[in-house]
């Protein structure tokens, strides 16, 4: 166990609909990534938080948007949904920014768009 | 643009071979860092390690090493010993910061160890 929770586990949804994924990191992790793992596209960086602070975005895409709360829980919205956006989405946290953090995954969600 | 390759889609081998998992990276960046990630059939990511661009020094942990050659823009992942437990897709990546700037996985490298 991680220590990394991710909710819910499985999502399906329809087209045109929105979710939003819900991580919460490690006890004391100040950082937190979102991951998008398709058959499509492969393993994609989404978008990074750092105690509250968006620092690194990656291929995110308009309809998506994330933040990370006060109490350092994050979550990631997915609007507009599309037939292309079912994949595996993998939350991360990490202690701090310095090179020599360990990253912690969590479970994943699998969201199904049918 | 950045880029990785991991030109090696499947690896067999059996139990105890020592095996290379070869990754190759392309940036224009003089400051970066590289990434090995482990996804078991379970399909969970497992975070292997972190290497910035000054450091060359070679790491190694337990059964598991890593080779870093700026020279050759390679950062080559060894598994010493190979064990079934080891079965899994490994994924290279490489980002422009800390941060996660640009950063950009491989496509994985699927590795069967067999009994």
């Amino acid at each position: 166990d991680s220590g990394v929770t991710q909710t819910p586990k499985h999502l399906i949804t329809a087209t045109g609909q929105r979710v939003t994924l819900r991580c919460s990191p490690r006890s004391g992790d100040l950082s937190v990534y979102w991951y998008q793992q398709s058959l499509d596209q492969g393993l994609q960086f989404l978008i990074q938080y750092y105690n509250g602070e968006e620092r690194a975005k990656g291929n995110i895409l308009e309809r998506f948007s994330a933040q990370q709360f006060p109490d350092l829980h994050s979550e990631l919205n997915l609007s507009s949904l599309e037939l292309g956006d079912s994949a595996l989405y993998f939350c991360a946290s990490s202690l701090d920014l310095l090179s020599t953090d360990t990253q912690y995954f969590g479970p994943g969600t699998r969201l199904t768009v049918l | 643009a950045q880029k990785v390759t991991q030109a090696q889609t499947e690896i067999s081998v059996v139990e105890k071979e020592d095996v290379t998992l070869d990754c190759v990276y392309e940036t224009r960046d003089t400051t970066y860092y590289l990434f090995w990630y482990k996804q078991p059939p379970s399909g969970e990511l497992v975070f292997l390690i972190r290497r910035n661009s000054f450091d060359e020094q070679n790491e190694i942990s337990g059964r598991y090493s890593w080779n870093f050659q700026k020279s050759t823009s390679s950062f080559n992942f060894t598994i010493t010993a190979s064990q079934v437990v080891d079965s899994a897709v490994y994924f290279c990546a490489l980002s422009e910061d800390n941060y996660g700037q640009n950063f950009v996985f491989g496509p994985g490298t699927r590795l069967s160890v067999l009994p």
